[in-house]
């Protein structure tokens, strides 16, 4: 089946360690996308790609970075650099870059905490 | 700035009933607004897109109004189920991306 898988479910991180994210997906799409979502909040955007080996900020990318080497592929890492990351984390793709006129398909998120 | 303003209290209505949502933006121009599912620990799902030139859409039981005089899009929910229970959420265009709302948690008891 078709879709976009995020890995690990749960992680956890412990202070001043950089963690990575993974999200791969089977849907020969385009561009992706990474959002946090914290408790009661809604979906805020951290990076986005349109296309392989090029990819933008989003509102809140200070502290993650990412890459787009494949176009299935793009992986998140939370750097030691982002003082609160525990939150939510959803990887995003669509078939193409318009992302205000495509529908944004997810998968099931990671778990972030900070032991 | 933007901002997308959905109702932050829950919504507990009755099966059976219909269930209206309320997604109000302010400084967008949206040519295109989406709704969203989301269930507690997975990803949002797709629902349904609605173009500025389109009053209303549906889907099975699903109705979207978007009004861009008022600024606003009404979610109905008809003959609402216990298996509606959700958080819905709305999302407006910004750029390349998607912004999203906080969500409207419904609960739909027997």
């Amino acid at each position: 089946d078709g879709g976009i898988t995020q890995s690990p479910k749960y992680l956890f991180r412990k202070e001043g360690q950089n963690v990575t994210l993974s999200c791969e997906q089977n849907l020969n799409h385009d561009a992706m996308y990474w959002y946090r979502q914290d408790p009661g909040q809604g979906l805020r955007l951290i990076y986005y790609s349109q296309i392989v080996n090029d990819f933008q900020k989003g509102d809140i990318a200070e502290g993650y970075s990412v890459s787009r080497e494949k176009k299935e592929s793009f992986p998140l890492t939370v750097t030691s650099a982002q003082k609160n990351p525990t939150a939510f984390y959803l990887c995003a793709s669509s078939t193409t870059p318009q992302g205000r006129r495509e529908k944004l398909f997810f998968g099931s998120g990671t778990q972030l905490s900070v032991l | 700035s933007q901002k997308i303003e959905q109702n932050s209290e829950a919504l507990n209505i009755q099966e059976g009933k219909t269930a209206t949502l309320t997604c109000n933006y302010t400084n967008y121009s949206p040519a295109y607004l989406q709704w969203y599912r989301q269930d507690p620990g997975r990803g949002p799902v797709f629902l349904l897109l609605i173009r500025e030139n389109e009053k209303e859409k549906r889907k099975e039981r699903l109705k979207v109004t978007f009004d861009t005089t008022l600024k606003q899009s009404l979610f109905h929910i008809t003959a609402s189920q216990p298996a509606d229970s959700a958080t819905y959420l709305c999302a407006l265009g910004s750029g390349y991306a998607l912004n999203f709302g906080k969500g409207t948690s419904l609960l739909v008891t027997p």
